[in-house]
């Protein structure tokens, strides 16, 4: 079955310490994205990626690291330079189209609780 | 800044009732207006999309409401379930030729079908 693989699906991770998320897509998809869910705020767009070796900041960047070494896969790392890691992840994939022809497809989520 | 506004946070509705989730955007160079359905421990799921020139579309009990003057949309529920539970976000995609696809989410809102 096609479809996004996150992991883990909870971490926990003691302060000061970078923590890095996985997500594996072989929905053949070329954009991939790192959303941030916390109650209340909805989905916060942190990475995305339109192609391999190339990826922009979202709107709230800060204190997180992404990498594109291959398509099928976009790693995001939670450096110690985040204030207030504890969230939820969550992971993307599009056809990176034009808008109206990309519709994502959601991983199922990594939790992420700094103790 | 939260470039798409929702409401309400949280609604509750009887069984065979309608839900009304509202959404207010800024910016006008958004030209892709999703809706996404999350449940609990879950990744959001496409439930209905439009383009802003199309004033209505409806599938199934799911209908989307498009004011591009207003800059405003909703989602109408018709004949709420108790599958329906879920917590549904709006959203808005700009697409830049050079980074891809940018979709910004709404807060959420979360909707119970009381039986």
């Amino acid at each position: 079955d096609g479809g996004i693989t996150q992991s883990p699906k909870y971490l926990f991770r003691k302060e000061g310490q970078n923590v890095t998320l996985s997500c594996e897509q072989n929905l053949n998809h070329d954009a991939m994205y790192w959303y941030r869910q916390d109650p209340g705020q909805g989905l916060r767009l942190i990475y995305y990626s339109q192609i391999v070796n190339d990826f922009q900041k979202g709107d709230i960047a800060e204190g997180y690291s992404v990498s594109r070494e291959k398509k099928e896969s976009f790693p995001l790392t939670v450096t110690s330079a985040q204030k207030n890691p504890t969230a939820f992840y969550l992971c993307a994939s599009g056809t990176g189209g034009a808008s109206g022809a990309n519709v994502l497809t959601f991983g199922a989520g990594s939790r992420l609780t700094v103790l | 800044q939260q470039q798409v506004k929702q409401s309400p946070q949280s609604l509750i509705v009887q069984k065979g009732g309608i839900s009304i989730i509202n959404c207010a955007y800024e910016n006008t160079a958004f030209d892709y207006f999703p809706w996404y359905q999350q449940f609990p421990g879950k990744g959001p799921a496409l439930l209905i999309a439009i383009r802003p020139d199309v004033s209505e579309k409806k599938e199934g009990r799911f209908t989307i409401s498009f004011n591009k003057s207003a800059k405003q949309f909703s989602l109408h529920i018709m004949d709420s379930q108790p599958g329906d539970s879920a917590t549904y976000f709006c959203a808005a995609s700009i697409w830049f030729k050079a980074a891809g696809n940018k979709l910004t989410f709404g807060g959420g809102t979360r909707v119970l079908v009381k039986p």
